[in-house]
């Protein structure tokens, strides 16, 4: 049973469209983060949130950008898309305070940029 | 930096043991954590050390040494269904939060 959702699961697109991937938890988690994973490789935090108006950037630079206007609801904005973009995207989400704060994650949005 | 190393790849027999290691350089520690992930799928939380010694959760245990950077993952009575990737992934202390810093994972399969 998912706590955390994203959609599209699976998009192909053309160069220089703009595209909007969803992610919504509605485990009332504050903290949320967008990972991006290439095939055999590691997952790189891209983006991520400690509440309402909050965003930062990860590790990793990365093109698109990110609005938490509720904290639920946490989607990811690519403007105009590149073939380099072709990549998993996954987000999860954490409680605060201290303690393990283990990550959730969704079911990934794997993306196709031709 | 940041620098997390597992093997690539291990085989392994249903019915067997597995020990999957995990070294770390991190700028700081504030836990380690084993994830599961599936072909396809979310990762999914294993296990959780922050402190040195043996976590025991049924057939998976997970080690910590914070002096020697390393941990292990222990798989015991290998099921089919264990064949998935292994992700170790390290929380530091700088930066904070609770974003972690993940390996490439380790390829687990199990053969009959």
């Amino acid at each position: 049973e998912a706590d955390i959702y994203q959609t599209p699961r699976y998009l192909v697109i053309g160069t220089g469209k703009k595209i909007t991937l969803e992610c919504s938890q509605t485990m009332g988690h504050d903290k949320m983060y967008w990972y991006q994973q290439d095939p055999g490789m590691e997952l790189h935090l891209i983006h991520y949130s400690y509440g309402v108006n909050s965003t930062e950037k990860g590790d990793l630079s990365s093109e698109s950008t990110v609005s938490r206007i509720r904290t639920e609801h946490f989607p990811l904005t690519l403007e105009s898309a590149r073939p380099s973009h072709t990549s998993q995207y996954l987000c999860a989400s954490s409680l605060q305070g201290s303690g393990a704060n283990v990550l959730t994650f969704g079911a990934g949005s794997r993306l196709t940029v031709l | 930096g940041q620098n997390i190393d597992q093997p690539t790849e291990m085989t392994a027999t249903e019915g067997a043991i597995v020990q999957i290691n995990c070294t770390y350089q991190t700028s700081g520690f504030n836990g380690l954590f084993w994830y599961q992930q599936h072909a396809g799928e979310a990762p999914t939380f294993l296990s959780y050390n922050v402190l040195d010694g043996l976590e025991e959760k049924g057939r998976f245990s997970s080690f910590l040494s914070r002096s020697k950077g390393y941990s292990y993952l222990l798989l015991k009575e290998l099921q089919m269904k264990d064949s998935a990737s292994y992700l170790c992934a390290v929380r530091p202390v700088t930066g904070g939060g609770n974003k972690l810093t993940f390996g490439t994972g380790t390829q687990l399969k199990v053969e009959l």
